[in-house]
């Protein structure tokens, strides 16, 4: 399958500060890439859509000045936490889809906010 | 209003028999379907999928069934091994939800050996 990366993997950070998670296809291009957030013992939320060239679609309920989306190539999209507060300590995951409704998914990333 | 769900919280089964997990859904435009295996702190991993004009699709030990009159799919794991032990989600999109994928909530599946 396709492989995606997300960096960093974890990151520990004070309240207020700005927190960037980047998210790659490593072997394939995607226009397309999403944006998930998982509380414990939950499922998958998604939070957005991130589309190469062009500006995010948030879900409802999600902040777009608080997660800044930039998707500026075919193999990157970037996801900035702004502000961080201890509620937004959560496991953040990326996706990619290919060419089929297949998303396949980064590793994921998560964020304490101290 | 949950759109897929995924009734079974939890699955324990024995080492070389069947796993059978199962999912409902309500919208009638889904139309490809997809379940996904996660550990622990990680990304999900793409297991298998299949599109709504079929009703079976098979890939190693990893079967799926659809049946779209009673909106139901399950996956069917056999034999089931150790390494098998994760939560399994099932997924759902179709184009009329901008090929967004809606997730169940997901089975906890314990396989002992």
């Amino acid at each position: 399958g396709a492989v995606v990366s997300q960096h960093p993997s974890r990151v520990i950070c004070k309240s207020g500060t700005s927190v960037k998670i980047e998210c790659r296809s490593l072997d394939f291009q995607a226009t397309t890439m999403f944006w998930y957030r998982q509380f414990p013992k939950q499922s998958l939320m998604l939070m957005a859509t991130s589309n190469e060239g062009s500006k995010a679609t948030y879900e409802q309920g999600v902040e777009k000045d608080k997660f800044l989306i930039n998707h500026a190539s075919l193999t990157l999209s970037t996801l900035t936490v702004t502000s961080a507060h201890p509620e937004d300590s959560s496991f953040y995951i990326c996706s990619a889809r290919v060419m089929t409704d297949t998303q396949y998914f980064g590793p994921g990333t998560r964020l304490t906010v101290l | 209003d949950q759109q897929v769900k995924q009734n079974s919280p939890s699955l324990s089964v024995q080492e070389g028999r069947i796993s059978i997990l199962n999912c409902d859904y309500t919208n009638s435009m889904f139309d490809y379907f997809l379940w996904y295996k996660k550990y622990p702190a990680e990304g999900p991993t793409f297991l298998i999928s299949i599109s709504s004009i079929k009703d079976k699709n098979e890939d190693g030990r990893f079967t799926v069934f659809l049946n779209k009159s009673a909106k139901h799919l399950s996956l069917h794991i056999v034999p089931s091994q150790p390494g098998d032990s994760a939560v399994y989600f099932c997924a759902a999109s179709g184009k009329a939800a901008g090929n967004k994928l809606t997730f169940g909530g997901g089975t906890r599946v314990l396989v002992k050996p």
